[in-house]
């Protein structure tokens, strides 16, 4: 089976840095992705982790444990376009299956 | 141009009607995908295609019938639909089906079943 939480909900003020937790216990795993989703839009890509550690890219990085089935996001500097979805993806077998995501609102 | 393309964008209709929703791709990728999206934000693969034969099929209930007559183009034709088919239904493309793949998504067809 597959199982995959994050929190539902986060807070965060403007310029400040914020983590975003995902814990997954899935039968198989490729790898593991990130995706934004703004209110009413499509998600799109934000990384993709394989090997355990960190991947950085710009304001964004995320971190891979596959031995604690462990995964972060974390966003820097943050900005109020920040604001939106963020949702883990655990990759197996040529499906990707999406955790409920995590609604992050950055305030001034 | 847009990658991922979608009709309609949105699409009202009674209970017992059937509709489809077209999906295109310009980005010369070998696999598509349908994902149902409801109201709390869930977002669950119904379907896979990888150059129009089918791989993936999630327990969707039968009166959703996917079809893909070429690569580039992956239909969805739902029969008698239902209250709970209320969603937003987002059709993704990747390169092939290697789980490395980053996917790219259409912008979504909201559906109200009344």
């Amino acid at each position: 089976g597959q199982n995959i939480d994050q929190p539902t909900e986060m807070t965060a003020t403007e310029g400040a840095i914020v983590q975003i937790n995902c814990t997954y216990q899935t039968s198989g795993f490729n790898g593991l992705f990130w995706y934004q989703q703004h209110a009413g839009e499509a998600p799109t890509f934000l990384s993709y982790n394989v090997l355990d550690g960190l991947e950085e890219k710009g304001r964004f990085s995320s971190f891979l444990s596959r031995s604690k089935g462990y995964s972060y996001l974390l966003l820097k500097e943050l900005q109020m376009k920040d604001s939106a979805s963020y949702l883990c993806a655990v990759a197996n077998a040529g499906k990707s299956t999406f955790g409920d995501g995590t609604t992050l609102t950055v305030k001034p | 141009d847009t990658a991922v393309s979608q009709t309609p964008k949105y699409l009202v209709t009674q209970m017992g009607n059937d509709k489809s929703i077209k999906c295109e791709q310009n980005l010369g990728h070998d696999t598509m995908y349908w994902y149902k999206q409801d109201s709390k934000k869930f977002l669950k693969i119904m379907f896979s295609y990888n150059n129009k034969e089918l791989i993936i099929n999630e327990t969707v209930p039968n009166r959703f019938s996917p079809k893909s007559p070429d690569k580039a183009h992956l239909n969805l034709h739902i029969n008698s639909l239902e209250l709970g088919d209320s969603a937003v239904y987002f059709c993704a493309s990747s390169l092939s089906t290697g789980s490395y793949n980053e996917q790219f998504f259409g912008p979504g067809t909201r559906l109200t079943v009344l």
